[in-house]
């Protein structure tokens, strides 16, 4: 069946370091990438999408692009700040099926940004 | 004024109790959802409504009952609480297939 994968944390970085998270899928044809934050205390929010193959999802100097070949959504920020520390989640929508009904969620990724 | 909105915010019960919990949202969207999320932050879906009909039933304990009176509402019904029902519930929303978005959670704690 359909799965996403991604790094186990916790991530711990400082202020302005890059920051990579790894995320792979298995899925038959092209399923919708998903990237959604958890900040503490608070319900998962869409950070970034993307629908098809080759396609770049960016928000808040977040990025990830959806690469086909290696079936992977690898999120990437360029310098994190305190703010961003929270749980990231990698997730898939079946093709066909963007982001909602039958949306599977990785297992998240806590990210610590120190000052 | 929040989009996604779920009552209690805490729960605190004994096993063998039955409680509810309460979602609304005020997007229009037509379909919603419930998750669990467990103590590691595994999330995983337990239902899907769609213009207040069933539409995925994952293998959730029949002890579990979700009931959507209208589209706005879908509201959690659990009878004879276990310990590992313990956990945090989400309930979300989303306009057909598109994007998900999420209550804050109700944490549920079964002693």
């Amino acid at each position: 069946g359909d799965s996403v994968t991604q790094m186990e944390g916790p991530v711990t970085l400082s202020e302005e370091a890059f920051l990579t998270i790894n995320c792979t899928y298995t899925a038959t044809g092209y399923p919708s990438l998903f990237w959604y934050v958890q900040y503490p205390g608070e319900g998962l929010q869409l950070l970034l999408k993307a629908t098809k193959a080759d396609d770049k999802g960016s928000n808040k100097g977040f990025e990830a692009t959806y690469r086909k070949e290696t079936t992977s959504f690898h999120l990437e920020k360029g310098s994190v700040q305190v703010s961003d520390s929270a749980v990231y989640f990698c997730a898939l929508s079946p093709q066909g099926n963007t982001g909602g009904f039958k949306t599977i969620f990785g297992a998240g990724t806590r990210l610590f940004v120190k000052a | 004024d929040t989009a996604v909105s779920q009552t209690p915010k805490y729960l605190v019960t004994q096993m063998g109790n039955d409680k509810s919990i309460k979602c609304e949202q005020n997007l229009g969207h037509d379909t919603m959802y419930w998750y669990k999320q467990d103590s590691k932050k595994f999330l995983k879906i337990m239902f899907s409504y769609n213009n207040k009909e069933l539409i995925i039933n994952e293998t959730v304990p029949n002890r579990f009952s979700p009931k959507s009176p209208d589209k706005a509402h879908l509201n959690l019904h659990i009878n004879s609480l276990e310990l590992g029902d313990s956990a945090v519930y989400f309930c979300a929303s989303s306009q057909d297939l598109a994007d998900q978005y999420f209550g804050a959670g109700t944490r549920l704690s079964v002693l």
